[in-house]
């Protein structure tokens, strides 16, 4: 079974500092992405950054980046100079091409930015 | 709008009833995913259509659970006899392609079953 963890349950940051969220998955494929998606209490899901498997090179997204280890099978999202509407669930998931067309969430952080 | 939609936005239902969710993915998108996500949790897997035929429905807690999109467009999730373990956010996402990653979230719909 394919499965993301996500370790921190709450987090929190000062307004304009940097905070990473971390992110472990488990797979025996060769051929998938990644993704951080936001989630503010409108509960509409938000992609904020996706990591193709096959790529080296880290995504970035403005002030959003990630560390996609893929030996460790880690990926992490590193968010610089925090913002207030930076506040919301985030999470991680999976997706496998060619497998079952489903995304595979991790349980969520909840990232609080405070003034 | 161009984004997905779902109605109603909060359902309440007494234990036994049935309910049904409904879900308008973007104009042209080709599959269409529905996801349950229980209060503290990410969301989990329900099942996905491409077109019409709904290709996998493998995270169908029960079959009291039930979902259709008869023209490739609109989809319905319906639950009958409704639960309590039941109560949860249903969220509804399509994708453009077959086999797409890249895929659009609706608001969602927060069922409680009381």
């Amino acid at each position: 079974a394919q499965t993301v963890t996500q370790s921190q349950p709450e987090m929190s940051v000062q307004e304009a500092e940097t905070v990473t969220l971390s992110c472990t998955y488990d797979t025996s494929e060769n051929n998938y992405y990644l993704f951080w998606y936001k989630q503010p209490p409108s509960r509409q899901m938000i992609l904020v950054i996706r990591q193709e498997a096959y790529k080296q090179q880290n995504a970035t997204e403005n002030r959003f980046s990630v560390n996609f280890q893929k030996a460790a099978k880690s990926f992490s999202l590193k968010i610089s100079d925090s913002q207030l509407g930076d506040t919301a669930m985030y999470f991680c998931a999976s997706f496998y091409q060619g497998g079952s067309e489903k995304l595979v969430f991790g349980k969520g952080t909840k990232l609080t930015v405070n003034p | 709008g161009a984004g997905v939609s779902q109605s109603p936005r909060y359902k309440v239902a007494k234990r036994g009833q049935d309910v049904a969710l409904r879900c308008d993915p973007i104009s042209g998108h080709v599959s269409l995913f529905w996801y349950q996500q229980a209060l503290g949790q990410g969301p989990e897997f329900l099942t996905y259509f491409q077109n019409e035929a709904q290709l996998d429905k493998s995270g169908l807690p029960s079959d009291r659970f039930f979902a259709e999109r008869p023209e490739g467009s609109v989809s319905t999730l319906k639950i009958q006899r409704t639960q309590q373990e039941d109560s949860a956010v249903y969220l509804c996402a399509s994708s453009f392609g077959v086999a797409s990653y890249e895929q659009y979230f609706g608001p969602g719909t927060r069922l409680t079953v009381t």
